[in-house]
């Protein structure tokens, strides 16, 4: 079974709204958790890393006021895309494991599509 | 140059045939070394850790050289169902980066 929940798994959007997306650990606590994007035939690019009780460490070229992120427990870690717009559109994937730096297991991905 | 390296494919191969896919990682103080695999349109799963020593696991054989850096994944008696991309996948916390980092993935068409 799935060790790492992720919701919603798709979100059809109007231009401006903020959508909010849910990453959890099932079986372990995670202190990091991590959020990648992917565009269709594209590697995944990790977008940030979100610390549980401190600020996310975000990478270069990421707005960090329009991905917001919010590490609020030891199994929870949100994702917030704020006025969203057409160009974020695309499949957000969150991960987590055990053990930093060793296996990493996968939510199933959220789907924006964004009007 | 790429952190981690993959020939992106497609590699287009008959049932039953024998493929292998190669990755190449620039630091050479890498720490731990995976293949996860992706189908299309879903999120990566893990395949199989990869050990200085190589291992098996069924039709799928994972190797590393340290001294020339990199990772290779051998696939025996393919089935349709292996039809996915294959992500080459490195730890380089050494580095303080605490994320793995990802290959490009190679693509992988089993064909009847």
């Amino acid at each position: 079974g799935a060790v790492v929940s992720q919701h919603p798994s798709r979100v059809i959007c109007k231009s401006g709204t903020s959508v909010k997306i849910e990453c959890r650990s099932l079986d372990f606590q995670a202190t990091t958790m991590f959020w990648y994007r992917q565009f269709p035939k594209k590697s995944l690019m990790l977008m940030a890393t979100s610390n549980e009780g401190s600020k996310a460490t975000y990478e270069q070229g990421v707005e960090k006021d329009k991905f917001l992120i919010n590490h609020a427990s030891l199994t929870l870690s949100t994702l917030t895309v704020t006025s969203a717009h057409p160009e974020d559109s695309s499949f957000y994937i969150c991960s987590a494991g055990p053990d930093e730096g060793g296996i990493q297991y996968f939510g199933a991905g959220t789907r924006l599509s964004v009007l | 140059r790429k952190e981690v390296e993959q020939d992106p494919g497609p590699f287009n191969v008959p049932e039953g045939a024998t493929v292998a896919f190669n990755c190449t990682y620039s630091n050479s103080a890498s720490q731990s070394f995976f293949w996860y695999r992706q189908d299309c349109r879903k999120e990566p799963k893990l395949l199989m850790s990869v050990y200085s020593s190589g291992n098996e696991d069924g039709r799928f054989t994972a190797q590393l050289n340290r001294a020339s850096q990199y990772i290779s994944l051998l696939i025996r008696d393919s089935k349709l169902s292996d039809s996915a991309t294959y992500l080459c996948v490195v730890n380089m916390r050494n580095t303080g980066r605490r994320a793995l980092t990802f290959g490009s993935g190679t693509r992988l068409q089993v064909q009847p």
